[in-house]
């Protein structure tokens, strides 16, 4: 059963634009929901997070958008950069802590 | 600190054949887990474990074994080979279960064939 639904597989953007990737869950039960970036031959890493306390959260570049009520969430790049090309995952746990991991994005920035 | 190291980083196996992945940190991280990743399916959660002598099933844990008897090493076993086992394996760590935003540090994976 997938829990959490991740959209779209691939995405291809220049630079500079603002790719978006979405994410919808089921368990209204998560609390915690993290976006690791994947660069080709390397394991996932943590990007960015947030709680469903708050309704957006901002890191340099990088956005959380959240709705509770629609049970989604999305990561936005702004000015996305030919770096920031990689496989992107959301996440979602609740308090027993084992990640349920989206299908994966696959980001392509051209110059 | 080196962090979640894995051995080998890549390994090709003969269907029934048996072997260990390895799986080590050194951030004295209570939490550790083994992730399996395939095209289209993400990271599936394969065994976990919350500390020494204590470990868990996952979403997939059939074919595979586990067994956690320090803090550092989490070592996975394929006990007969399955071409369905062909895929991306990554060990990963965390402090705990205590809290949920938690980071999980994950490896450099093991990419595994199995003809």
């Amino acid at each position: 059963q997938q829990q959490v639904k991740q959209s779209p597989q691939s995405l291809i953007v220049q630079k500079g634009g603002i790719p978006i990737i979405n994410c919808a869950y089921e368990n209204t039960a998560f609390d915690y929901f993290p976006w690791y970036q994947q660069f080709p031959g390397k394991g996932p890493a943590l990007l960015i997070a947030i709680r469903p306390d708050v309704s957006e959260k901002k890191e340099g570049r990088f956005t959380i958008s959240f709705n509770k009520s629609a049970k989604q969430f999305s990561l936005h790049i702004m000015d996305s950069q030919p770096g920031d090309s990689a496989t992107y995952f959301c996440a979602a746990s609740y308090n027993t802590d084992k990640l349920i991991f989206g299908t994966g994005t696959r980001l392509q920035v051209f110059p | 600190n080196a962090g979640v190291t894995q051995t080998p980083k890549f390994q090709v196996l003969k269907t029934g054949q048996s072997m260990t992945l390895q799986c080590a940190q050194d951030m004295n991280h209570e939490y550790m887990s083994w992730y399996r990743q395939d095209p289209g399916m993400g990271l599936r959660l394969i065994h976990y474990s919350v500390g020494a002598g204590i470990t868990d099933q996952g979403e997939v844990p059939n074919g595979y074994n586990v067994s956690r008897s320090t803090t550092e090493d989490f070592p996975l076993r394929l006990l007969s080979a399955a071409p369905s086992q062909t895929s991306v394996y990554f060990c990963a760590s965390s402090y705990g279960l205590g809290s949920s935003t938690d980071t999980q540090y994950f490896g450099p994976g093991t990419r595994l064939t199995v003809l």
